[in-house]
């Protein structure tokens, strides 16, 4: 079984401040991880995903994640918030076995304050 | 190339009432997925679809139907609406990757109400 946890459920953050929005994992077998971005009112788009090639992930708009097993973590950063960062963003683990279903964190709204 | 699409955005129904809700996708996709999401809780599979003619249960099945007739749609019923079916439904969609982790690529969203 799989399952995430994202600790935060609201972000709030200064512009031009770093964003560190947390995830953790648990999974029995190799985990395949995923950071979503949705703004609102609209569908989720792919900022990044680490399928083992990497342990850090760069990703779209500035983004970056690092895997660490020993952890079981898969934190999403960006050095500088951008006005245009505010959104609520998922993180979600898959395995490639069977039809890669995708589970889902709680998702954490993030705040920028000017 | 639209993408993964939605039909429709937003509907309102009566406890009781039966609606379908359409997902079409252009990309030749084999796997298609419909999820629900509620505040607090992220995104929970409802069902899901290996390809034409293909479905099987999710996470939350309970209450919906999908039918995958045609390769390119992927539909999901609601037999008796309930309140509880209150919720934003998203599809996506993905290429078949067995021996490799495809990204699951969204539509934009039913805003669905049950009254």
């Amino acid at each position: 079984a799989q399952s995430v946890t994202q600790l935060g459920s609201h972000v709030s953050v200064s512009e031009g401040a770093l964003v560190l929005l947390r995830c953790n994992y648990s999974s029995s077998v190799p985990p395949y991880l995923f950071w979503y971005v949705q703004y609102p009112n609209q569908g989720l788009q792919l900022l990044l995903k680490y399928t083992s090639a990497a342990t850090l992930v760069k990703g779209i708009n500035g983004f970056e994640a690092e895997f660490k097993k020993s952890e079981t973590s898969f934190h999403l950063t960006k050095p500088s918030a951008h006005m245009s960062d505010a959104a609520e963003y998922f993180c979600a683990v898959t395995s490639i076995q069977g039809a890669q279903k995708l589970v889902f964190g709680q998702g954490t709204r993030l705040t920028i304050n000017p | 190339n639209a993408g993964v699409t939605q039909t429709p955005k937003f509907r309102v129904l009566k406890t009781g009432q039966s609606m379908t809700l359409l997902c079409a996708q252009d990309m030749n996709h084999e796997y298609m997925y419909w999820y629900r999401q509620d505040p607090g809780m992220g995104l929970r599979l409802i069902h899901y679809s290996v390809g034409e003619g293909t479905t099987a249960k999710g996470e939350v099945p309970d209450g919906y139907n999908v039918s995958r007739l045609k390769k390119q749609n992927f539909l999901l019923g609601l037999e008796s609406a309930a309140p509880s079916q209150t919720s934003v439904y998203f599809c996506a969609s993905r290429r078949t990757g067995a021996s490799f982790v495809d990204t699951q690529y969204f539509g934009p969203g039913t805003r669905l109400t049950v009254l």
